[in-house]
């Protein structure tokens, strides 16, 4: 147990469905992101917050919605997807200390996605 | 551009050690990180180690850093069944603050 919770864990959805997935740290920290985690090829990383405020995007497509509501809660809102997109997606949160010292970020178990 | 990379796969017998090698290109690296991934669960910080730094031992792990040749390894001392699980490297950029994370290592423990 880490203290970044995800759910569902297991998501299947049609590509003209909505959906979201949810994220929340007990942590205390003060920023969050979501990567992607496909077979074979290295983490992805697609959103950063920090003290709420997106701070990176990776170019990832608008059917990815990020929302974060409060520094302890973090959201991907899902739409139109594609079957590409289906993958691992893990949540992590880190103590931004800023450039003066390591911030180790701790996982969720993430979300198993199978677009249909 | 920054590129971390590790080898596939590593097979040991329980009771041996283990060592999964890294290299990264970015020398502005600040921190360095080895994460474990059980199957169906997500990343598990294992220990990290700061770029100016040789060596860091914890328990039966021991991170090697040569800073010159940008290798990193982790070695698992008397490997159990329960290390089987993929082994992620991840430098931290000293340019963009990101971690930037390798394919990662299968780590298969024969009994």
């Amino acid at each position: 147990e880490t203290g970044v919770t995800q759910t569902p864990r297991h998501l299947v959805m049609g590509m003209t469905n909505k959906k979201s997935l949810k994220c929340e740290q007990h942590l205390g920290h003060n920023a969050m992101y979501w990567y992607k985690q496909s077979a074979k090829k290295p983490l992805e990383l697609m959103f950063v917050y920090n003290f709420k405020e997106q701070t990176e995007n990776n170019s990832v497509p608008s059917r990815f919605s990020p929302e974060c509501p409060n520094s302890s809660h973090l959201f991907l809102h899902l739409h139109t997807l594609q079957p590409e997109d289906s993958a691992l997606y893990l949540c992590a949160s880190s103590q931004d200390k800023g450039t003066g010292g390591g911030y180790e970020q701790y996982f969720g178990p993430g979300t198993r996605l199978t677009v249909t | 551009g920054e590129d971390v990379e590790q080898s596939l796969f590593l097979s040991v017998r329980e009771g041996d050690s283990s060592v999964i090698n890294c290299t990264y290109t970015d020398s502005s690296s600040t921190y360095l990180y080895w994460y474990k991934q059980e199957p169906g669960a997500g990343l598990q910080l294992l220990t990290y180690i700061f770029s100016n730094m040789d060596m860091k031992q914890d328990q039966r792990l021991t991170v090697l850093l040569n800073k010159k040749d940008k290798h990193l390894s982790l070695r698992i001392a008397d490997t159990q069944t329960g290390d089987s699980a993929i082994y992620f490297c991840a430098e931290r950029s000293g340019a963009t603050n990101k971690l930037i994370f390798g394919t990662g290592t299968l780590l298969a423990v024969q009994p």
